[in-house]
This record gives structure tokens, C-alpha cells and sequence, in this order.
């Protein structure tokens, strides 16, 4: 089935730590998205990439790095630096029609 | 002021009721506009994607834009359990890719109940 898988669906950090959120898509999509997502918040977008070896800050990127080495593929590293990381993280794609494709969300909790 | 407001509920209805959920946005510049729903600890999923002003209906939902008032409505007929979830709406300036310029509203929490 085509879509976006994001994993792993729960991860649980020690403060400090670095962690990786994987999302890859099978959409052929070239667009590809980080929100961010807290009760009470709505989404916000972290990074977007609209091209392979290019991706741009989102609203809030500070503590987030992104790279995009292949279309199908677009990893969220969670840094030390982002003070408080513990939320629900949503990874989207999206292509010529301009629909957003949302996958089914990882959750990160820092212990 | 934000630029979408969306009352976040939660809205408690019983079943076969018609529910009426909201957004304002004050940016003048948005002609694109969604709605998406959320059930719990899942992704969104895009409902309608209306362009300007109008009504646009899809079996028992139908979106309604008016631009002159800066307001957004999703109605949803003949309401169902699995109906409960969380509405998100979202606009944007521009068609096609331009999606990095699309701003939710915090969505709101609707219960169904049979």
C-alpha cells in the first residue's frame, strides 16, 4: 500500500540524548514534512524539504536537525539542544496536487 | 491576534445530530483551505479542500468558505460515533507546493455519542 511510515510509534529518551525519528514515503512524492504537534498547540512545522539533498527551518527548527540523502527518506534528529522535546511528531508528504499525507505520528517522551 | 483561531472544545453531540466546527483566520492573503480529521493518536487525514469562497459537500460533509468574513465551516450531517475525533482546519496563500505555508488551527475535540 502506498503511503508514509514513521517509527518506531513510541520512544522514550534520557535527558541529553540524541534521537532519530525515521519517516520514509512511497507516494513519489517530492515534498516532504516535520510537525510538531501539543495539546492545546495545533501542528507546527519543524523542517521541510521540497527537493532531494535540500531542506528548509520550519517555524520551529531550534534543537531539530533533518537531512533528505534520498526522495523516499526524511529523518528528524531530536538534539540534547531541544529543550523540551516530548510531543507527538508527525511526518507528511506531499506532491503535485498540493494534498498533505500525513503518517501515523511518533510519540517522544523524555524521562 | 492569531492567524486561525478554532474554538478547541471539546463538543459533546448525540448521534444523528448536525455539527457545525469553525475557524476565523485573519490573514486575507489565505485562498486555500482544509479540513482534516484526527482520531486519537493517529495522523491526520485530509477531509475537504475547498478553493475561495463557496460551499463544497461530500456525502454527509460539506465545507462553506466565506472570505468576506474571514470564516471557515465544516458541517457534518446525520453524525455517527465514528465520527468522534478531532477536526483540524488549515489554509494556505498558494496552490500546489506550497504546503510550507499552511497554517492549522488547533483543532477541535468532537465526541459522538450513541
Amino acid at each position: 500500500d502506498g503511503g508514509i511510515t514513521q517509527s518506531p510509534k513510541y520512544l522514550f529518551r534520557k535527558e541529553g540524548q540524541n534521537v532519530t525519528l525515521s519517516c520514509e514515503q512511497n507516494l513519489n512524492h517530492d515534498a516532504m514534512y516535520w510537525y510538531r504537534q501539543d495539546p492545546g498547540q495545533g501542528l507546527r512545522l519543524i523542517y521541510y524539504s521540497q527537493i532531494v539533498n535540500d531542506f528548509q527551518k520550519g517555524d520551529i527548527a531550534e534543537g531539530y536537525s533533518v537531512s533528505r540523502e534520498k526522495k523516499e527518506s526524511f529523518p528528524l534528529t531530536v538534539t540534547s539542544a531541544q529543550k523540551n522535546p516530548t510531543a507527538f511528531y508527525l511526518c507528511a508528504s506531499s506532491g503535485d496536487t498540493g494534498e498533505l499525507f500525513f503518517g501515523e505520528g511518533s510519540r517522544l517522551t523524555v524521562l | 491576534q492569531k492567524e486561525v483561531e478554532q474554538d478547541p472544545g471539546p463538543l459533546s453531540v448525540p448521534e444523528g445530530a448536525i455539527v457545525s466546527l469553525n475557524c476565523t483566520y485573519s490573514n486575507s492573503a489565505f485562498q486555500y483551505f482544509m479540513w482534516y480529521r484526527q482520531y486519537s493518536r493517529k495522523g491526520p487525514e485530509l477531509l475537504m479542500y475547498t478553493y475561495s469562497s463557496g460551499n463544497k459537500e461530500d456525502g454527509r460533509f460539506t465545507a462553506q468558505v466565506d472570505k468576506s468574513s474571514k470564516y471557515i465551516s465544516l458541517f457534518i450531517r446525520d453524525s455517527q460515533p465514528s465520527d468522534s475525533a478531532t477536526y483540524l482546519c488549515a489554509m494556505k496563500p498558494h496552490s500546489g507546493g506550497s504546503n510550507y505555508k499552511l497554517t492549522f488551527g488547533k483543532g477541535t475535540l468532537l465526541t459522538v455519542n450513541p
